[in-house]
């Protein structure tokens, strides 16, 4: 069962334009969700996070956007820089447990 | 800037064999994690710990045991590797503090059980 799903595994974008990459979750008691990049061979990097309080978080080029109601959150990178070409994984947590559900990842391409 | 550091990048094992992995953090974080890795499948936890020589099972414990002696090492032991724990393993740590959610990953090792 697939509490948190990333349902496109790649995507691919031209240099300065928006990425935006989708994930869903079921559990609506998750209240804090999180955003990681990985590049190949290394570990998986904090990238920007939000409470389900909010429904926006901002930082710098990196905004994640939180709709509770259809369990949905977006993280849009603008302008996309083919740095950002990473893997980009969802994650859910319910505040105060140590029980995080990871997507699967998407894979992002940026392309000069 | 929070560093987590694991004890190898690449291991090749035989089935049957005793494996530990070990992971250091540097920031005096409270709480660790093992995670592995696998296509299609996302980051399963198999054992988290909350403080030294406390632990949790994940959800995919079996076959599997941790040790934590110290704050900054928490060691995942494969009591007898078999050929479906080849996988990619990674280490986090987080800070035991209210509205800190973000963990800190280790590079990963990378085993192959043969």
């Amino acid at each position: 069962d697939q509490q948190v799903k990333q349902n496109s595994p790649s995507l691919s974008v031209q240099e300065g334009r928006i990425s935006i990459l989708n994930c869903d979750y079921t559990n609506s008691m998750f209240d804090y969700f999180l955003w990681y990049k990985k590049y190949p061979a290394e570990g998986p990097t904090f990238l920007i996070s939000i409470s389900s309080i909010k429904d926006k978080n901002e930082d710098g080029r990196f905004t994640v956007f939180l709709n509770k109601s259809a369990k949905h959150l977006s993280l849009h990178i603008v302008p996309s820089q083919p740095g950002d070409s990473a893997v980009y994984f969802c994650a859910a947590v319910l505040s105060g447990t140590y029980k995080y559900i990871f997507g699967t990842g998407t894979r992002l391409k940026v392309l000069a | 800037d929070v560093k987590v550091t694991q004890s190898s990048r690449y291991l090749v094992k035989r089935t049957g064999e005793k494996v530990f992995l070990e992971c250091v953090q540097d920031m005096d974080h409270e709480n660790m994690f093992w995670y592995r890795q696998d296509p299609g499948l996302g980051l399963r936890l198999i054992y988290f710990s909350y403080d030294v020589k406390m632990k949790e099972k994940g959800d995919i414990p079996e076959g599997y045991s941790v040790s934590r002696e110290k704050k900054e090492r928490f060691s995942l032991i494969l009591e007898s590797a078999s050929t479906n724990q080849t996988s990619m393993y990674l280490c986090a740590s987080r800070a035991n503090t209210f509205g800190a959610y973000e963990q800190y990953f280790g590079p990963g090792t990378r085993l192959t059980v043969t």
